[in-house]
């Protein structure tokens, strides 16, 4: 199974700051034939079902702010909020959908410095 | 737009069964894959099961493999989820999820169901 490692657990930023997550794969999950990075990005927020921000690595879901954005390739990945708000408070998980089974990280816990 | 209803859950002995269901609508069901995924309290996301739009193909996370069943009825838009010899440790809130139109991204989850496992 490809293992996903988030870094940090946790982090504390300023509102208005900016918050950036790391997500490692043990594996590439880069496939070749299309060239895209099967890994997306959820935000999980206290009492609510997962919510989609990100696939293929950088494409942002339809209606998530633009102060979301994701980069990487192969095997390093990066979620950034470009501006922490009080409502993206929350547990943020990275997903590689490249193989069976698909594996979430661990989750990094985001809260308001 | 996409709704995912699930039921069935509730507290369970050790050892016991339960059957989860995720009603679909706003979408056509039998062209879609779907997933369970769990919850265990103060966890993270764990990836459960994955069953084709046809139902021709079914995949279990080891921890389901052997006690639990993935099915879909396509007429009715309904997925399940059939849990046995269940354990403390299936104890979770337990989500079905939409695949996405080209990938196994997850763009549409539902409110979830509880299962806990407690003598």
């Amino acid at each position: 199974d490809i293992v996903m490692t988030q870094s940090p657990d946790s982090l504390a930023v300023s509102l208005g700051e900016r918050a950036s997550i790391t997500c490692k794969s043990s594996q590439s999950v880069l496939y070749g034939s299309n060239n895209k990075n099967y890994l997306a990005w959820y935000q999980v927020k206290v009492g609510q079902p997962p919510k989609l921000l990100i696939y293929w690595a950088s494409t942002r879901e339809s209606g998530v702010p633009d102060r979301f954005s994701g980069s990487g390739s192969g095997t390093h990945f990066t979620l950034n909020i470009s501006s922490l708000q009080a409502e993206d408070v929350a547990v943020y998980y990275c997903q590689q959908y490249c193989r069976t089974p698909t594996t979430f990280g661990q989750g990094t816990k985001v809260e308001i410095k | 737009q996409v709704h995912l209803v699930e039921s069935g859950g509730g507290v369970v002995q050790p050892g016991g069964s339960l059957r989860l269901s995720c009603a679909a609508s706003g979408f056509t069901f039998s062209h879609y894959g779907m997933h369970w995924v769990r919850q265990a309290p103060g966890k993270g996301l764990e990836w459960v099961a994955f069953i084709r739009y046809d139902g021709s193909k079914q995949s279990y996370a080891d921890s389901a493999k052997g006690r639990f069943t993935i099915s879909r009825d396509n007429p009715k838009s309904t997925l399940y989820l059939h849990l046995n010899s269940l354990r403390a440790e299936d104890t979770a809130v337990y989500y079905c999820a939409k695949e996405g139109d080209f990938g196994d991204y997850l763009p549409y989850w539902g409110q979830g169901t509880r299962v806990t496992v407690s003598s």
